[in-house]
């Protein structure tokens, strides 16, 4: 159980166009998703946080407006890099969770290789 | 701030031998404690997790941590590595609902 899952795991793109990448919990409904960043031999970065039906919050120094974060259902949210540049190359992992108290963990996705050049 | 610190970058142990993975952590209140690992190009797997009792605590694969709150530490430990151990670990720690992990440990484990 809890699993959960990343669409695409890897995705190429122009500089300049914008790529949706999409997270969803399988077998479980998602309360809260997480959005992360990961550069090459370095931590995870948390970007947002979102609830469903409900804006994400940003963490500090994320532009929202760049990296937008839709949590449309309790199984499904999508992060869209728009205008993406060389330096939006990444990999991004989403991670969902069924509630944010008490004892809820993370359920991670495998994460998204994105390439801008 | 609440942080979590994993002093050492990459440790190398020999196949068979035991590892130690050290984490300290930086939070007012003890924060659930969290073992990650990640393979190369994948998401992460949760090895264990620390909330409240036992501070021994047993994960998947053979791995184990203890909480020490006098050292704020939660160091991850295995008796006997196998080559498929050779990862990138992460410790963690969650404060109000947000995880922070730390810097990371590469593991490689040679035969």
């Amino acid at each position: 159980g809890a699993v959960v899952s990343q669409h695409p795991s890897r995705v190429i793109c122009k500089s300049g166009t914008s790529v949706k990448i999409e997270c969803r919990s399988l077998d479980f409904q998602a309360t809260t998703m997480f959005w992360y960043r990961q550069f090459p031999k370095q931590s995870l970065m948390l970007m947002a946080t979102s609830n469903e039906g409900s804006k994400a919050t940003y963490e500090q120094g994320v532009e929202k407006d760049k990296f937008l974060i839709n949590h449309a259902s309790l199984t499904l949210s999508t992060l869209t890099v728009t205008s993406a540049h060389p330096e939006d190359s990444s990999f991004y992992i989403c991670s969902a969770s069924p509630g944010t108290g008490g004892n809820y963990e993370q359920y991670f996705g495998p994460g998204t290789r994105l390439t801008v050049t | 701030a609440q942080s979590v610190t994993q002093p050492d970058i990459h440790i190398t142990v020999s196949e068979g031998a035991s590892l130690e993975l050290r984490c300290n952590y930086s939070y007012g209140a003890t924060p659930y404690l969290f073992w990650y690992v990640q393979s190369p190009g994948q998401g992460l797997q949760l090895l264990l997790k620390y909330f409240s009792g036992d501070t021994l605590v047993q994960g998947i694969k053979g791995f184990e941590a203890e909480f020490k709150r006098s050292q704020s530490s939660f160091n991850l430990r295995k008796p006997s590595v196998h080559w498929s151990d050779a990862a990138e670990y992460f410790c963690a720690g969650r404060y109000d609902y947000k995880l922070s992990f730390g810097a990371g440990t590469t593991v490689t484990v040679r035969a």
